[in-house]
């Protein structure tokens, strides 16, 4: 069965500071995506990235960053230099393409960043 | 703005009552999906469209929920004899699709019910 966790559920940190969110996934397929969205106060989610199985480079967007390591089946998200703007909602996600393209979720890690 | 969209953002209803909520993909997206969130927790799939043909519902969708999307661009979900437990976030997120490829869904605004 495909699960996602995030075992972090809610995170505050200082602004300026970096901070990571862990996500580990259960899956059975060998070929899957893997998502991460953020929902800010306004509630609309947005698509933030996805990397597919057979792609373990790390990848580092602006400040943002992400981990991929099969061997541990994680996909962890780092925020270098954190902004209040940052705060929000963030999930993690799953799909096994194979059979379909739905999304499983995580429960989401709420980060707050103070100023 | 060429996003998705959903109407209507809010609906209160009494227990018992029907409701139908509309959504609008990004035009020439061919997948749209339902999803439904509630406080504290993920999304959770409902079902998806391919263009017309509804290709899977989940086992939360009761009997009492049904989803269309009649002409492969928007769709609607409907809620027969709401209960307390049907609220929740109603989201809708469309995708372009080639077969068996995942790509990004993009997601609408939302619609909040409130059964009472």
């Amino acid at each position: 069965a495909q699960k996602v966790t995030q075992a972090q559920t809610e995170i505050s940190v200082v602004e300026k500071e970096d901070v990571t969110l862990d996500c580990v996934y259960e899956t059975r397929d060998t070929t899957y995506y893997l998502f991460w969205y953020k929902q800010p106060p306004s509630g609309e989610l947005v698509f933030l990235i996805r990397r597919n199985s057979f792609d373990e480079q790390n990848e580092i967007s602006g400040r943002y960053s992400w981990n991929f390591q099969k061997s541990t089946s994680s996909f962890n998200f780092t925020i270098t230099a954190s902004q209040v703007v940052d705060s929000a909602v963030y999930f993690c996600a799953l799909s096994e393409s194979e059979r379909d393209d739905k999304i499983i979720f995580g429960k989401g890690t709420r980060l707050h960043i103070l100023p | 703005d060429t996003g998705v969209s959903q109407n209507p953002r809010h609906k209160i209803t009494k227990r018992g009552q029907n409701v139908t909520f509309r959504c609008d993909p990004i035009s020439e997206h061919n997948r749209l999906y339902w999803y439904r969130q509630t406080l504290g927790q993920g999304p959770e799939f409902l079902t998806y469209f391919q263009n017309e043909a509804q290709l899977e519902k989940s086992r939360l969708l009761s009997d009492r929920f049904s989803a269309e999307r009649p002409k492969g661009s928007f769709s609607t979900l409907e809620i027969q004899r709401t209960e307390q437990g049907d609220s929740a976030m109603y989201l809708c997120a469309s995708s372009l699709n080639p077969s068996w490829t995942a790509y990004e869904q993009y997601f609408g605004p939302g619609t909040r019910l409130t059964v009472t």
